[in-house]
């Protein structure tokens, strides 16, 4: 089993509507959860990061954790056709030194005008 | 404030030969990485720095080596290249919960 599962997709959704991205992950230890976003040919952009339980919003975007579940998820409302792009989730490997993150390989998500 | 940059954008080896790819950061951050980008893989971890003489093997270290000349640099060397080498490579750096990205280096390995 990987370590950070992702639907690949694509996914497709209408402007204006609720776009939802999932991940799960195997390990129950980890802490920290990262949203990215990744348009094509350019580099990951971080959107936004989860430490608790329950929903933290910014925006237009939301990210859902469930530890007991593991998993997490990125909500998109009011989508545009700008939020096409890549989602990569990723989590906070504990370690000592630095802070390592494991990505899962990313939802492709078209928003269609 | 350029943040993260990387040198080159683009290089096509044959394989056995060497190179580096260059990584610089202008936001005195102490922890850099580097990450390679197969489509379908993610962003896998290759090595990281996490402060000035430091460094340490992420997932996928076979075949690479590193160099954190210094607080702002942090260098990836390939030896003898190998079409499995083939990639996106991203250097990126740290500061509290936010990695940034430099724009990345496609390298082919024929």
């Amino acid at each position: 089993q990987k370590e950070v599962e992702q639907n690949s997709g694509p996914l497709s959704v209408p402007e204006g509507a609720i776009a939802s991205l999932n991940c799960t992950y195997s390990d129950r230890g980890s802490q920290s959860f990262f949203w990215y976003r990744q348009y094509s040919g350019k580099s990951p952009e971080l959107i936004m990061f989860i430490y608790s339980n329950g929903d933290k919003e910014d925006g237009r975007f939301t990210a859902q954790l469930n530890k007991a579940s593991q998993y997490v998820s990125l909500l998109i409302r009011d989508s545009q056709p700008s939020d096409s792009a890549t989602y990569l989730c990723a989590l906070e490997r504990a370690s000592g030194s630095a802070r390592q993150l494991t990505f899962g390989s990313g939802t492709q998500l078209t928003v269609l005008p | 404030n350029a943040g993260v940059t990387q040198t080159p954008k683009f290089q096509v080896l044959k394989t056995g030969q060497s190179m580096t790819l260059q990584c610089a950061q202008d936001m005195n951050h102490n922890s850099m990485y580097w990450y390679r980008q197969d489509p379908g893989m993610g962003l896998r971890l290759i090595y990281y720095s996490a402060s000035e003489g430091t460094t340490d093997k992420g997932e996928v270290p076979n075949g690479y080596n590193v160099s954190r000349l210094n607080k702002r640099e942090f260098s990836l060397r390939l030896e003898s290249a190998a079409p499995s080498q083939t990639s996106v490579y991203f250097c990126a750096s740290t500061f509290v919960e936010t990695q940034y990205f430099g724009p990345g280096t496609r390298l082919l390995v024929l």
